[in-house]
């Protein structure tokens, strides 16, 4: 399969506890997108990356979430000190050039307790 | 804040087409129309996307009003498997690179039922 993927597809956690989550795009994709969704919501719009540089992001990114894509290729999402409202889908994309659609991954289920 | 609304849920037969609506009054000129569906516990999955023109592809037809403020997808033989959360999208420029991204309504709820 040559999809977007996302590590892990779950991740359970206790308030306070710092958690990372990767995502591997389709392998020629430079652009690499994340979104947060919530129950009964559509997904939010986080950041983006154009090869390894940040180029945009979200209100919604408050300061203990940090993003990187270091090589241009796969991407972490960190967050740290996690809070309940921190419980979420965190859903990756990516797509060849900025013109073309975004192939989403299957997303990392957050659970902060 | 979403650009598009949509009503919430509907049902449609099993074989019959789905017809489902979207309406984006605030759309700008250069602004493209995309339909992405989310099966439960999935990714989103990409349909279509459209700008002034119809458009139709193997899975959906994408059909554009005039004044683009709305926009219909249509499914033409609805299966137990198109059972999903569709979203219409508008596309907005996310900053000076030319970058876009997705601005995601809370989509309709379609059920397909035998």
């Amino acid at each position: 399969d040559t999809g977007v993927s996302q590590n892990p597809r779950h991740k359970i956690t206790k308030r306070g506890q710092n958690v990372t989550f990767r995502c591997d795009p389709i392998s020629e994709h430079n652009r690499l997108y994340w979104y947060r969704q919530t129950l009964g919501q559509g997904p939010e719009f986080l950041t983006y990356f154009q090869n390894e540089a940040q180029l945009e992001k979200s209100r919604l990114l408050s300061d203990r979430f940090s993003a990187e894509r270091p090589k241009g290729s796969f991407s972490t999402l960190e967050i740290q000190r996690t809070e309940q409202g921190d419980s979420a889908m965190y859903l990756c994309a990516s797509s060849l050039g900025h013109y073309n659609e975004q192939f989403f991954g299957p997303g990392t289920r957050l659970t902060v307790l | 804040d979403a650009k598009t609304t949509q009503p919430p849920s509907m049902d449609c037969a099993e074989g019959r087409a789905a017809n489902l609506p979207c309406n984006h009054s605030t759309i700008s000129g250069n602004e493209y129309v995309y339909w992405y569906r989310q099966i439960h516990s999935q990714g989103p999955q990409y349909i279509i996307h459209g700008l002034k023109n119809n458009e139709t592809n193997e899975m959906a037809s994408l059909i554009i009003t005039e004044d683009r403020k709305s926009s219909t997808l249509i499914l033409p033989h609805a299966t137990l498997r198109d059972t999903a959360v569709y979203y219409c999208i508008v596309r907005v420029v996310a900053d000076t690179s030319g970058t876009y991204k997705y601005i995601f309504g809370t989509g309709t709820r379609l059920k397909v039922l035998a």
